[in-house]
């Protein structure tokens, strides 16, 4: 089984802070996605990262994928209260009967307070 | 274009009764998924199909599960009997057949048991 687990759990912060989030797996995933989700509603996708080394950037989001495709790591700077949410990340399996199957992290949960 | 609808958004029920979730996902989506959300397991795949066809159902928890997908247009999840622990937000997503292609999620059903 393929676990995703993402650190940290919760975070707290104020508005103008930077903040990086981490996902970590022992298992390689052909790309990862990062997902934000607001109460009352399903995630979103944010990005897909696919090349082992890769850096996308999303305006004050830059997301890196780890050169052995196992970990992930998300990064907001100057936090605003508009990026509070859930931030999920979740592993594409590329094989077999799992073609195409995501396995999520736990999220984390973002709060930035104005 | 409308987005993956699900119904009811909310639904308490009382343990020992049939639960019935329904999803209309994106028109032209050839994927469907049933995904379970709780603070305990996160975001947990429980069946998906791939043009009305059931192609992995190892999530479904037990026997007490079950899924339809009569036509491409039209999803059920159905629990007989539901039990308290079934409580969660159940998540209904489509995408287009590709790899990598972005998955939309619903708003959820929020359901309870009680």
């Amino acid at each position: 089984t393929q676990l995703l687990e993402q650190s940290p759990q919760f975070l707290s912060i104020q508005e103008g802070e930077n903040l990086t989030v981490y996902c970590n797996s022992s298992s390689v995933f052909s790309s990862l996605q990062w997902y934000r989700q607001e109460p009352g509603e399903g995630p979103v996708l944010l990005v897909t990262v696919v090349t082992g080394g890769e850096v996308k950037k999303l305006k004050r989001l830059t997301f890196q994928f780890g050169d052995a495709r196992k970990d992930s790591s998300l990064h907001i700077t100057a936090a605003q209260p508009g990026d509070t949410g859930l931030y999920l990340c979740a592993g594409v399996s590329a094989g077999g009967t799992s073609y195409g199957k995501l396995t999520f992290g736990q999220g984390t949960i973002l709060t930035v307070h104005p | 274009d409308a987005g993956v609808i699900q119904s009811p958004r909310h639904e308490v029920t009382e343990m020992g009764q049939e639960v019935t979730l329904r999803c209309k996902p994106i028109s032209g989506h050839d994927y469907l998924f049933w995904y379970r959300q709780t603070m305990m397991r996160g975001l947990e795949l429980l069946i998906y199909f791939n043009n009305n066809v059931p192609i992995d159902d190892s999530g479904m928890p037990e026997d007490r599960f079950s899924a339809k997908m009569p036509n491409a247009s039209f999803s059920t999840l159905k629990i007989q009997p539901s039990e308290p622990r079934d409580s969660a937000v159940y998540f209904c997503a489509s995408s287009l057949s590709g790899y990598l292609n972005t998955i939309y999620f619903g708003e959820g059903s929020w359901l309870t048991v009680v």
